[in-house]
């Protein structure tokens, strides 16, 4: 199967725009999670998305927020960015049970200017 | 609350010298799981194990080795025998089995430097 994939790996922007990254998850998972890692903050929990449903989230401000498809791909948008949203973003799949283990994808880089 | 705490930042060995990575733990939760992942440079957290609550038998894979004891709240890795391909950052998390959500609760991660 394939694994993991986001788009796209590598972003710059500037400081007040925003930005939507995307996470197709491992075929057959229905649910995928997201999470910023920082030299700061280290690894962090974004939200949890199931059957289209965010299903948990992180301690966040609202300009991060997320949506899923009906063919579990899911995408995450941050708006009016700052410079503190540098960071490497990872999505995570699983088929959905609680017993699952998160399978993640590459990453995408993103740099505020 | 959750906890995961790595309390090694870095680690420097020579390769086939045998390097051990801690992980202790704190929830209060009697069912969890704890896994390690490796992130190598390229930035993707890859897989290592699993482990339940209720099972703490140790398990070897190959030159990996983990060390699971409750009591201790200690989840601990070892590298037998390091490579230089071993050279990346592994990081220790907790997972709540009570509920059906994936939130995985992360150390800080150790880096791990083996030289030829």
């Amino acid at each position: 199967k394939a694994g993991v994939t986001q788009t796209p790996r590598y972003l710059i922007k500037t400081r007040g725009q925003q930005v939507t990254l995307s996470c197709s998850p491992i075929s057959g998972h229905r649910s995928v999670s997201w999470y910023q890692q920082t030299p700061g903050q280290g690894l962090q929990f974004l939200f949890e998305y199931f059957s289209e449903t965010q299903r948990n989230k992180g301690n966040f401000p609202g300009r991060f927020s997320g949506r899923q498809f009906s063919n579990s791909r899911s995408e995450m948008n941050v708006s009016t960015l700052e410079l503190g949203d540098s960071a490497l973003y990872l999505c995570a799949s699983t088929a959905g049970g609680y017993q699952e283990t998160q399978y993640f994808g590459p990453g995408t880089r993103l740099l505020v200017l | 609350a959750q906890k995961v705490t790595q309390a090694q930042t870095e680690i420097s060995v020579v390769e086939k010298e045998d390097v051990t990575l801690d992980c202790v733990y704190e929830t209060r939760d009697t069912t969890y799981y704890l896994f390690w992942y490796k992130q190598p440079p390229s930035g993707e957290l890859v897989f290592l194990i699993r482990r339940n609550s209720f099972d703490e038998q140790n398990e070897i894979s190959g030159r990996y080795s983990w060390n699971f004891q409750k009591s201790t709240s200690s989840f601990n890795f070892t590298i037998t025998a390091s490579q230089v391909v071993d050279s990346a950052v592994y990081f220790c998390a907790l997972k709540k089995v009570n509920t059906g959500f994936q939130k995985l609760v992360f150390g800080t991660g150790t880096r791990l430097l083996v030289s030829p």
